[in-house]
């Protein structure tokens, strides 16, 4: 049961654009959500998280939008760099321990 | 100020073996989880853990998989009588106290490969 959906596995950007990554949830009971970045053979890193009681969170390059009604968040990276290039994990969580995890949506950011 | 450890790196087990999964949270942190990779899939939670206490294992197969968090040293994740299925990345955090909606930690993982 995934309660969290990345549904592009894969985005490819020009440098200098802006990369959005998308994500889908179904549990209304989620209340704070955050994305990750993983490189090869790393652990995630946290890269930005969101209450569910804003709309928006912003940290320099990065803005993460959340739309309650629609159960959907999204990550807004600008400029987009090469060094962004990772996957990016959207997760969510209700309890504060057990956080659910997308599949990931694999960023490129083209030179 | 190390980051969550995470011994062996990679670990490579014949079917039946037992697999031990050793993580050492960072300085300061008291609270650990574990999570699984399998291929192609994101990071599932298996179990959350303080010191001596396993908080919420809702996530652990019930059979061959148990973890601790002994007082003194690591946390361990232990797999007993391994099958290929149970070839995937093992993911450990760490957070400075639970619930609370607290960032978690990641340490590199270790890579089980069963054969």
């Amino acid at each position: 049961d995934q309660q969290v959906k990345q549904n592009s596995p894969s985005l490819s950007v020009q440098e200098g654009r802006i990369s959005i990554l998308n994500c889908d949830y179904t549990n209304s009971m989620f209340d704070y959500f955050l994305w990750y970045k993983k490189y090869p053979a790393e652990g995630p890193t946290f890269l930005i998280s969101i209450s569910s009681i804003k709309d928006k969170n912003e940290d320099g390059r990065f803005t993460v939008f959340l739309n309650k009604s629609a159960k959907h968040l999204s990550l807004h990276i600008v400029p987009s760099q090469p060094g962004d290039s990772a996957v990016y994990f959207c997760a969510a969580t209700y309890t504060g321990n057990q956080f659910y995890f997308g599949t990931g949506t694999s960023l490129t950011v083209i030179p | 100020n190390a980051g969550v450890m995470q011994n062996p790196r990679h670990l490579v087990r014949r079917r039946g073996q037992e697999a031990r999964l050793r993580c050492s949270p960072m300085k300061g942190h008291s609270h650990v989880y574990w999570y699984r990779q399998l291929p192609e899939e994101g990071l599932k939670f298996m179990v959350y853990l303080q010191k001596e206490n396993i908080i919420d294992e809702s996530g652990m197969p019930k059979e061959r998989f148990s973890a601790e968090f002994p007082k003194e040293g690591p946390s361990i994740l232990r797999i007993q009588q391994v099958v290929r299925g149970d070839s995937a990345a093992y993911f450990c955090a760490s957070s400075p106290r639970g619930g609370d909606h607290n960032e978690q930690f990641f340490g590199p993982g270790t890579r089980l490969t069963v054969l």
